[in-house]
């Protein structure tokens, strides 16, 4: 079946280093691929996302490229601040398993100054 | 425009009883998902509505049911609860049941099962 395989965290990160977090994904179609964040204390929010295989997702200077032939959708960032501390989950929606969203366990993120 | 709210906001039950939590979509979405989220976990589906009809289900035994409503707001029931039901419960709703389309998150309820 469907699955997305994430990074483990904590990641720990001085202001201004660059930023990777890995994502793998299985999946039985062709599916739409997502990065979604949860800074706290607050709900789940789209950050970027690609419908089909070389689409490049950007967002507040996040950026993700999805790679078929690698089953990936790396997430990364070229200078982190303080503000994107937060929790970032990759997930996945395959058309042919009923477009369901198949979410990653998540990536907690932590920039100290 | 308002977004997706959830009500309650958190919820203490016994096991055994039952619960029902609800969700109303964001103004011109008619399609509604549920997510479980247990703790230092991501979301899990259980399932979609799409125009009042369920329209896709995840892992979840039966004793997990849901409703949509003509307004397109939303029900997620659960029967029988069990120590395990214990985590945050997410609405999500969208423009469309396509999966490419973007799921707009509610804040949540916190179900506590004792």
């Amino acid at each position: 079946g469907d699955s997305v395989t994430q990074m483990e965290g904590p990641v720990t990160l001085s202001e201004e280093a660059f930023l990777t977090i890995n994502c793998t994904y299985t999946a039985t179609g062709y599916p739409s691929l997502f990065w979604y964040v949860q800074y706290p204390g607050e709900g789940l929010q789209l950050l970027l996302k690609a419908t089909k295989a070389d689409d490049k997702g950007s967002n507040k200077g996040f950026e993700a490229t999805y790679r078929k032939e690698t089953t990936s959708f790396h997430l990364e960032k070229g200078s982190v601040q303080v503000s994107d501390s937060a929790v970032y989950f990759c997930a996945l929606s395959d058309r042919q398993s009923g477009n369901q969203f198949y979410f990653g366990t998540g990536t907690s993120l932590t920039v100290i100054p | 425009e308002t977004g997706v709210t959830q009500s309650p906001t958190h919820l203490i039950k016994t096991r055994g009883q039952q619960v029902t939590l609800r969700c109303s979509s964001q103004s011109g979405h008619n399609t509604v998902s549920w997510y479980q989220q247990a703790l230092g976990q991501g979301p899990q589906f259980i399932f979609q509505y799409y125009r009042e009809e369920e329209n896709g289900r995840g892992n979840f035994p039966p004793r997990f049911s849901g409703l949509q409503f003509p307004n397109y707001s939303s029900e997620l029931n659960v029967n029988a609860l069990e120590l395990d039901d214990s985590a945050l419960y997410l609405c999500a709703s969208s423009l469309d049941s396509g999966g490419y389309n973007e799921q707009f998150f509610g804040p949540g309820t916190r179900l506590t099962v004792l």
